[in-house]
């Protein structure tokens, strides 16, 4: 069972550059999220989808685009990246609201 | 405002030794909330989820507190070890939104 999974693992991109982060999960949940997370800081809430078919931003989405291309997938794009996307981007999935959520590994992504 | 502010930032004690994390919160209206483990370079781990009417809840030699009226959770960690060295991170759900309130979280650091 490998939960949730996250590739590339590691990217470095020049500004301007453009990028789709992948993420799966084979829990069958409902609802998938993508986080960002930098240094000294909390993980802040970039998109999520509650279901396949809908996505809905979250605190930080400017810059950033998803899809959930299916219940297992939900990608995200930087369609033309800039040194302030600089960190570690984490996808999760949970099945509902009182349940318990998985993150994946995490993408480490250096924009230069 | 909605807030999560964890403490102490840092901690370190000896392997061997309990110790306790604290968690204030504003969010409301409230859902549940969560506490996760986060070791270094990885993606975070759920230890526990607790709604309004729990109190307690363990996980092994972990277990979090919750006083819904005071907004106050606490994490205890008993006979601490080596790999509990980690960030500790403490979560508020909003109800009836897809939406979580993160704390910076508190770095542990069990010394030999």
């Amino acid at each position: 069972n490998a939960g949730v999974t996250q590739t590339p693992k590691f990217q470095v991109l020049k500004t301007g550059q453009s990028m789709t982060l992948q993420c799966a999960q084979d829990m069958n949940h409902n609802s998938m999220y993508w986080y960002r997370q930098d240094p000294g800081m909390g993980l802040r809430l970039i998109y999520y989808s509650a279901s396949e078919g809908t996505t809905d931003k979250g605190e930080v989405p400017n810059g950033y685009n998803v899809s959930r291309l299916n219940k297992r997938e939900f990608s995200l794009r930087l369609e033309s990246a800039a040194p302030s996307q600089t960190s570690v981007y984490f996808c999760a999935s949970e099945a509902g609201s009182n349940t318990e959520a998985f993150f994946g590994q995490g993408t480490r992504l250096t924009v230069v | 405002k909605n807030q999560v502010e964890q403490s102490p930032q840092s901690l370190i004690i000896l392997e061997g030794k309990n110790c306790t994390l604290q968690c204030n919160y504003t969010v409301s209206p409230f859902s549940n909330l969560r506490w996760y483990k986060q070791d270094t370079g990885r993606g975070p781990v759920s230890l526990t989820i607790m709604t309004f009417s729990e109190n307690t809840k363990s996980n092994g030699r972990y277990t979090a507190t919750l006083d819904a009226d005071t907004k106050q959770s606490s994490l205890h960690i008993t006979a601490s070890q080596l790999s509990d060295s980690a960030s500790y991170i403490c979560v508020v759900r909003v109800y009836n939104f897809n939406k979580f309130y993160f704390g910076s979280g508190t770095k542990l650091n069990v010394k030999p």
